[in-house]
């Protein structure tokens, strides 16, 4: 069974617009949530993190959104720029779940196009 | 610094084959995770190493084995190749465990294997 689930595959969005990504997860026992950003023949690259105990986090154009009761988190990027075009995967863990530390369960990525 | 180097790149094997994907991480971490990416699957862990042991271990067939070497380095193994394991391989690197920084791991560039 799927625990972290990005039920879009794929986005499409006008450049300078609001682009929404988003993730659901069934574990409640997740308490750190991750987003990274790949692009075609490289690996992924680090995003942006929150912690169960936030319900937001900012990074410059990029803030994560935490609903714990909703198990849901979302991704938003504005405004959205195209070298932002890339496939976002939004990656979960629990500590002590599978390990001391608990390994990263990655969703299945949503590819977002930004268009000039 | 130099990133997560993984070798080789490409490769092409036949059914029935094994093979060995090296990875080198970042200077100084010792941990070293294994991920399979597959266009069906997202990333899918595979196992942890830390200090030459292996620390975590994901839900694949004793076919996938891997090891670290005393200076970090890891390789993995592949058994008995399948037509479905042709997929991009992603080592990540870590000083102690993603959770020890802010921003989970440092990824290589993977190497994506083909069966035939």
């Amino acid at each position: 069974d799927q625990q972290v689930k990005q039920n879009s595959p794929s986005l499409s969005v006008q450049e300078g617009r609001i682009s929404i990504l988003n993730c659901d997860y069934t574990n409640s026992m997740f308490d750190y949530f991750l987003w990274y950003k790949k692009y075609p023949a490289e690996g992924p690259t680090f995003l942006i993190s929150i912690s169960s105990i936030k319900d937001k986090n900012e990074d410059g154009r990029f803030t994560v959104f935490l609903n714990k009761s909703a198990k849901h988190l979302s991704l938003h990027i504005v405004p959205s720029q195209p070298g932002d075009s890339a496939v976002y995967f939004c990656a979960a863990s629990a500590l002590n779940y599978g390990g001391s530390q608990g390994n990263l369960i990655f969703g299945k990525g949503t590819k977002l196009s930004v268009k000039p | 610094k130099a990133g997560v180097t993984q070798t080789p790149r490409y490769l092409i094997k036949t059914r029935g084959q094994q093979v060995t994907l090296s990875c080198s991480p970042i200077s100084g971490h010792r941990s070293v995770s294994w991920y399979q990416q597959t266009p069906g699957q997202g990333l899918q862990f595979l196992f942890e190493y830390f200090s030459e042991t292996q620390r975590n271990k994901g839900n694949f067939p004793g076919r996938f084995s891997g090891r670290q070497f005393s200076n970090s380095r890891s390789e993995m193994n592949v058994s008995t190749l399948e037509l479905g394991d042709s997929a991009l391989y992603l080592c990540a690197s870590s000083l102690a465990g993603w959770r020890d920084s802010n921003y989970g791991y440092t990824f290589g560039s993977g190497t994506r294997l083909t069966v035939v």
